[in-house]
């Protein structure tokens, strides 16, 4: 089954610009969509279809995906982009249609 | 926008069945693919299988021996049931909605199972 790699953690200032991979293998053949997950709630998407927003998610946020490397980008962090993150591809490569996730990244703002 | 709530036990005994049903508002449920995923304390996320308002399914291989997802569209909702649980099930079940089906538009809040030995 297909793998998606996420660094465990990574820490910004605030202000600063914070880069979250997704690696897998020709990931840049697939559509990869993020997701923010703050503490004791539910995720929310961030990132669809490599790069475009949903309604109501700020433009510090994008996305960009080639290669085998898939990136969320956060531009001028802020303490409310604290959570986790995870990258997330649907793959049909088997017999079945599946979701498959990232095992997710904590962004500190230090 | 499409709500989503999920219902059911808190605590099921291992080796029986956890029943979660997920109530849609905002939405009719004849329209979209319903999901149901599920992350253990401390871990990340686990899609457990989606179902079509035409009950069409497919399941994450790894569970689909013990899954069965159902919809019932004349209640707005769908159901998700899981034979044989053990520890390692333990879980916040979330239920869930897409209209493109390769990512996730809507996530309910979420609903802590616990399996008790």
């Amino acid at each position: 089954s297909y793998v998606l790699t996420q660094p465990p953690s990574v820490s910004v200032a605030p202000g600063q610009t914070a880069r979250i991979t997704c690696g897998g293998n020709n990931i840049g053949s697939k559509s990869v969509h993020w997701y923010q997950q703050r503490p004791g709630q539910a995720p929310v998407l961030v990132v669809y279809d490599d790069s475009d927003r949903p309604s109501g998610i700020p433009e510090r946020f994008s996305g960009s995906n080639s290669g085998n490397t898939a990136t969320l980008t956060i531009s001028r962090v802020e303490a409310g982009d604290e959570a986790d993150y995870y990258c997330q591809v649907w793959d049909s490569s088997s017999d079945h249609f599946l979701w498959v996730f990232g095992g997710g990244t904590k962004l500190t703002v230090l | 926008q499409v709500q989503l709530q999920e219902s059911g036990p808190g605590l099921v005994k291992a080796s029986e069945t956890l029943s979660l049903t997920c109530t849609v508002s905002g939405g009719s449920i004849s329209s979209y693919y319903w999901s149901w995923i599920r992350q253990p304390p401390g871990k990340g996320l686990e899609w457990i299988g989606y179902i079509y308002h035409s009950g069409s399914t497919d399941y994450n291989a790894s569970l689909k021996s013990r899954v069965t997802i159902s919809v019932d569209t004349s209640k707005n909702q769908f159901s998700l049931r899981l034979n044989s649980v053990t520890a390692a099930d333990t879980a916040v079940y979330y239920c869930a909605s897409s209209r493109a089906l390769i990512y996730i538009d809507v996530w309910g809040k979420g609903t802590t199972v616990t399996v008790s030995s």
